[in-house]
């Protein structure tokens, strides 16, 4: 499968717990982003990686959350102090040199 | 903030009708897209619009970008099962593709059989 893969599928955790996921992009891509969708709504932009440089955080990165793409391949998404507020589906979407964002199934993450 | 605004919320139709959807955004994007999610799944790019009163069909589906560049619909015909799930508009401010997406809150299509 040559698709955008993430790991976990779903997390369980703890109110206070630090969780991470891994995103892998379509291979050959050089942009990936991260979006959060909540129950009912579309995905909402998070950040945005070109290569291994963050070029874009929306206003719903809080300091708890950081994202990296050390070496302009996988990306990993933190999440430190979970609050329930942070339980949402987690989506990651790749693209090459264009708008077309392919999206991975997500990490739905549920904090207890 | 850019708002896009779907409609319908929901449609209940039967299967072999033809779905009509649309979306409008207070401010104007340079590209548009439309994607399908099934419960539990990513969004599935269907069509991508860049220009002003283009019209581009994939298969069954047609969609158009609006001359104003603030509205696009989506248009399924002779709807079957499969087409069940929620339907996203998106849309791109820039021409140059880097942007993040905004997205809609999405139509909930439904087919009784």
């Amino acid at each position: 499968d040559t698709g955008v893969s993430q790991d976990p599928r779903h997390k369980i955790t703890k109110r206070g717990q630090n969780v991470t996921f891994r995103c892998d992009p379509i291979s050959e891509h050089n942009r990936l982003y991260w979006y959060r969708q909540t129950l009912g709504q579309g995905p909402e932009f998070l950040t945005y990686f070109q290569n291994e440089a963050q070029l874009e955080k929306s206003r719903l990165l809080s300091d708890r959350f950081s994202a990296e793409r050390p070496k302009g391949s996988f990306s990993t998404l933190e999440i430190q102090r979970t609050e329930q507020g942070d339980s949402a589906m987690y989506l990651c979407a790749s693209s090459l040199d264009g708008p077309f964002q392919y999206f991975g199934a997500g990490t739905r993450l549920s904090v207890l | 903030g850019q708002q896009l605004n779907q409609s319908p919320q929901s449609m209940f139709i039967q299967e072999g009708e033809d779905v009509s959807m649309n979306c409008t955004s207070s401010s104007i994007f340079n590209t548009w897209l439309w994607y399908k999610q099934d419960p539990g799944e990513g969004p599935v790019l269907l069509i991508a619009l860049y220009k002003a009163g283009e019209l581009t069909s994939n298969g069954r589906l047609t969609a158009q970008f609006g001359i104003t560049r603030k509205d696009s619909f989506l248009n399924i015909s002779a709807s079957i099962p499969s087409d069940v799930g929620i339907y996203f508009c998106a849309g791109q401010p820039s021409g140059g593709g880097a942007d993040g997406l905004t997205f809609g809150k999405g139509t909930h299509l439904i087919i009784q059989p």
